[in-house]
This record gives C-alpha cells, structure tokens and sequence, in this order.
C-alpha cells in the first residue's frame, strides 16, 4: 500500500491548453474525491466517486472540468481551455468508507 | 457564504506551549468535525475528529473541546513541538443527509510556527 498517488506533481501550461491529471487511489478503497486547494485557503470540494458513478459534482466544476473514474479504479481529471483563475493545488483522496480520507500530496497546476 | 470559519490565519508559539486553534461554523446539519494538518508539499493528513455527541476528545497531545450551542470547536496541542510546524485546517461534514458522500467543507487553514 502506497497511498494516493497523483500525477503528474507539477504542472505548467499556457492559458488555453488543456489539461489532464491521474490519480490512483489506495487499492481497496472504492470512494474517491477531488478537491481545489488554492494559496491561503482550505481544500475545496469539486467531485465524488462511488466505483466508477461520479455522484456528486460542484458548482465549482464549471462545464470546462469532467472527471472520470473507468472500472473503479484510477481517475483522470481534464480542465479544457484553462484559465489563470484554474491555478491551484488539486487534491485527490480516497476511503473505502466513511470519513477515512487518505489525500495524495496533490497536482500543483500553474497557468500562465 | 463561508460555512465554516477558522482563526487565527497564524501562530507562534514556543516549545512546550500550547497552541489553540478555533473554528465556528453555520450549519447545523453538520454532524462531523475533524482537524487536518498539512506540511508544504503534502495533501492533508487527519490528525483528530470529533462528532457532536460528546465536548472533547483527546489523542496525545491534540485535543479538540466542542461547544454544540456556540457551534463551536477548536484544536488544541499541548507540549507543541517544532515538528507540529504545519497548517492546520477544521472541516465539518454532514453524514445524515448528506447523501452519505462524506464530503468536507475545510476552512481557511491556520499556519502554525513553533520555535525551538
């Protein structure tokens, strides 16, 4: 057990370009989230995953976001046509129930 | 609408002090409050939770006291440490109606300093 991996750890792109990150959670946990973390302030949440039905999104996930979770298993997060207001940590986490939230360290996206 | 606010931003404290840490938060619906504690470069990491049935839980030296009529709860770490150096976020949930997704609502995070 490795814990939440995500990939890549840093990203750089142009305003405009599309973006994608991977997440691969601990193994056996089949509840899996994605939040925002921007400087200065708490994570926030964006979607939920229960195996592979995404349950829940945010309004935060504006249409330029989708997210997918093929087979229950790793998740990929896409941010089309990005902006500068889209730079920020992005945090996945896993549970196999409850609140046992493990977070992976996290997609650091820069946007220039 | 800031469901859940924290104070202070910041905090220095010396070895072997205490820090405190509080949050308050609006919705009453929310049945779950933990602490996380995140260090540069790392997602955050569950240090301590507590539901609103009881005022106080303690594990080591972190204790989190909860004030139901206040809606209030805060962090306290005692014989603080330089290696507790990290931010500390509160978050709340609501398990029951919630649609059982367990999602956190974090407020804005407190950095902590502990010098040696």
């Amino acid at each position: 057990d490795t814990g939440v991996s995500q990939d890549p750890r840093h990203k750089i792109t142009k305003r405009g370009q599309n973006v994608t990150f991977r997440c691969d959670p601990i193994s056996e946990h089949n509840r899996l989230y994605w939040y925002r973390q921007t400087l200065g302030q708490g994570p926030e949440f964006l979607t939920y995953f229960q195996n592979e039905a995404q349950l829940e999104k945010s309004r935060l996930l504006s249409d330029r976001f989708s997210a997918e979770r093929p087979k229950g298993s790793f998740s990929t997060l896409e941010i089309q046509r990005t902006e500068q207001g889209d730079s920020a940590m992005y945090l996945c986490a896993s549970s196999s129930r409850g609140y046992g939230y493990t977070f992976g360290s996290g997609t650091r996206l820069t946007v220039v | 609408q800031q469901q859940v606010k924290q104070s202070p931003q910041s905090l220095i404290v010396q070895k072997g002090g205490i820090s405190i840490i509080n949050c308050a938060y609006e919705n009453t619906a929310f049945d779950y409050f933990p602490w996380y504690q995140q260090f540069p470069g790392k997602g955050p990491a569950l240090l301590i939770a507590i539901r609103p049935d009881v005022s106080e839980k303690k594990e080591g030296r972190f204790t989190i006291s909860f004030n139901k009529s206040a809606k209030q709860f805060s962090l306290h770490i005692m014989d603080s440490q330089p290696g507790d150096s990290a931010t500390y976020f509160c978050a709340a949930s609501m398990e029951k109606g919630g649609g059982s997704n367990y999602k956190l609502t974090f407020g804005k995070g407190t950095l902590l300093t502990v010098n040696p």
